[in-house]
């Protein structure tokens, strides 16, 4: 069953506009924890934020927000003043208990975002 | 600052032929994984290893295997190279803990003819 859905393929942007990037989770585990990663048109993988299960407070991390809701299952990314250079994929992965064997982290299928001037 | 290496940036590989992926961390960490990516499919979980000579399988390991002999190596190996495995690999490291993230390498793209 798919853990990390993302529902948006592509989004375009206006420079300095904000965006969000959705991601939903399914888990059944209380602890997790949640990551979005930016994958330029380079190839390199680039983390940008991190959630964990019990935090009370949404991260931020400078022009990068994340929008924890527990309840909804969901933890979209948001990017205030969006640049060119944000353009590029964005994915959501969780990290989760597998047994005794540590955490695995699954990936979501990824957004394509383009930001305009 | 943590280095993910792998071994090949590009490889072309015949059908049939035995390939042999290797991936190095130089931060001691406990967590490596192998994903490949292909459009519109994200990042699939092939294998996952929690530490020396321990694995587990991923979304997709049918056609793969792995190896970790040593801490700071993790092979993939994909015993008969079919056409259907022509894809980008990544390995990526971590420390145990769920909240540390993962660090990449650079890549491989591995192409079956």
């Amino acid at each position: 069953a798919q853990k990390i859905t993302q529902t948006q393929p592509g989004m375009f942007v206006q420079e300095k506009e904000a965006v969000t990037l959705d991601c939903t989770y399914d888990t059944s585990d209380p602890s997790y924890g949640l990551f979005w990663y930016k994958q330029p048109s380079s190839g390199e993988m680039i983390f940008l934020i991190y959630q964990g299960s019990y935090d009370q407070q949404n991260a931020t991390e400078g022009r990068y927000s994340l929008n924890f809701q527990k309840a909804r299952k969901s933890a979209n990314l948001v990017i205030s003043a969006s640049q060119l250079g944000d353009s590029a994929m964005y994915f959501c992965a969780m990290r989760e208990p597998l047994s005794n064997s540590g955490y695995a982290l699954n990936f979501g299928k990824g957004t394509s975002l383009l930001v305009t001037p | 600052d943590v280095k993910v290496t792998q071994s090949s940036r590009y490889l072309v590989k015949r059908t049939g032929e035995k390939v042999f992926l290797e991936c190095v961390q130089d931060m001691d960490h406990e967590n490596m994984f192998w994903y490949r990516q292909d459009p519109g499919l994200g990042l699939r979980l092939i294998y996952f290893s929690y530490d020396v000579k321990m694995k587990e399988k991923g979304d997709i390991p049918e056609g793969y295997s792995v190896s970790r002999e040593k801490k700071e190596r993790f092979s993939l190996i994909l015993e008969s190279a079919s056409t259907n495995q022509t894809s980008m690999y990544l390995c990526a490291s971590s420390l145990r803990q769920i909240y540390t993230e993962a660090f990449f390498g650079q890549g491989t793209r591995l192409t079956v003819v």
